[in-house]
């Protein structure tokens, strides 16, 4: 079965103390990874498709990187307006090619000043 | 560009109703997903449309069901709701020709159940 776990579920960062977020994976046929940040009381929004291990994005303060088995959003000197809901989501291949995305837990990250 | 817009925002519905939510896509989407977001059991599939055909459904009961019009815009229905389908209902619209999954969500229509 398809399976997306987070880790930790939070963190709590002083402004600039730079840190990781893991997303560990299990798919039968990985047709991407992706990250999405998630604001309270809001709908998740886009960050980064992975496709391969070995792959690489980044966006400001985030890198997003991806081996076979996990993928890990690195944020750099984090600012307080980083503080979110991180979440990782897989899509499996399939033959119908529709947009399935299997979810993770998330990671709340706090960013004090 | 407007994006994503789910009606209502909030509802609040009593057990053995049922509801209707409505999801307008971006303009030139033709893929329409949705999703339950709970505490517990965050976010979960609930089906996907494309071009009005259901394309793929999660593991969700049959109370659950929704539809898409020619114009792309689309309707998730649950009947005889139960506590436990209080949640947010995220509709999220992708566009992308190359299927990389890119989805643009919606705020989401948050339901409780009383």
């Amino acid at each position: 079965e398809d399976q997306v776990t987070q880790s930790p579920e939070a963190l709590r960062l002083q402004e600039g103390e730079s840190s990781s977020l893991n997303c560990s994976y299990t798919v039968s046929g990985l047709r991407g990874l992706f990250w999405y940040r998630q604001d309270p009381g809001k709908g998740p929004e886009f960050l980064f498709t992975l496709y391969s291990a070995g792959e690489e994005k980044e966006k400001e303060r985030l890198k997003a990187t991806l081996t076979k088995k996990e993928s890990f959003l690195h944020i750099t000197a984090p600012k307080p307006e980083d503080s979110a809901t991180y979440l990782c989501a897989v899509q499996a291949h399939s033959v119908d090619s529709s947009y399935k995305l299997i979810f993770g837990s998330g990671t709340r990250l706090l960013v004090r000043p | 560009k407007a994006g994503v817009t789910q009606t209502p925002r909030y509802l609040i519905k009593t057990r053995g109703q049922q509801v209707t939510l409505s999801c307008s896509p971006i303009s030139g989407h033709r893929s329409v997903s949705w999703y339950q977001q709970t505490p517990g059991q965050g976010l979960q599939f609930l089906f996907e449309y494309f071009s009005e055909t259901q394309r793929n459904k999660g593991n969700f009961p049959g109370r659950f069901s929704g539809r898409q019009f020619s114009n792309s815009r689309s309707e998730m229905n649950v009947s005889t709701l139960e506590l436990g389908d209080s949640a947010l209902y995220l509709c999220a619209s992708s566009g992308d020709s190359h299927n990389t999954g890119e989805l643009f969500f919606g705020e989401g229509s948050r339901l409780t159940v009383l």
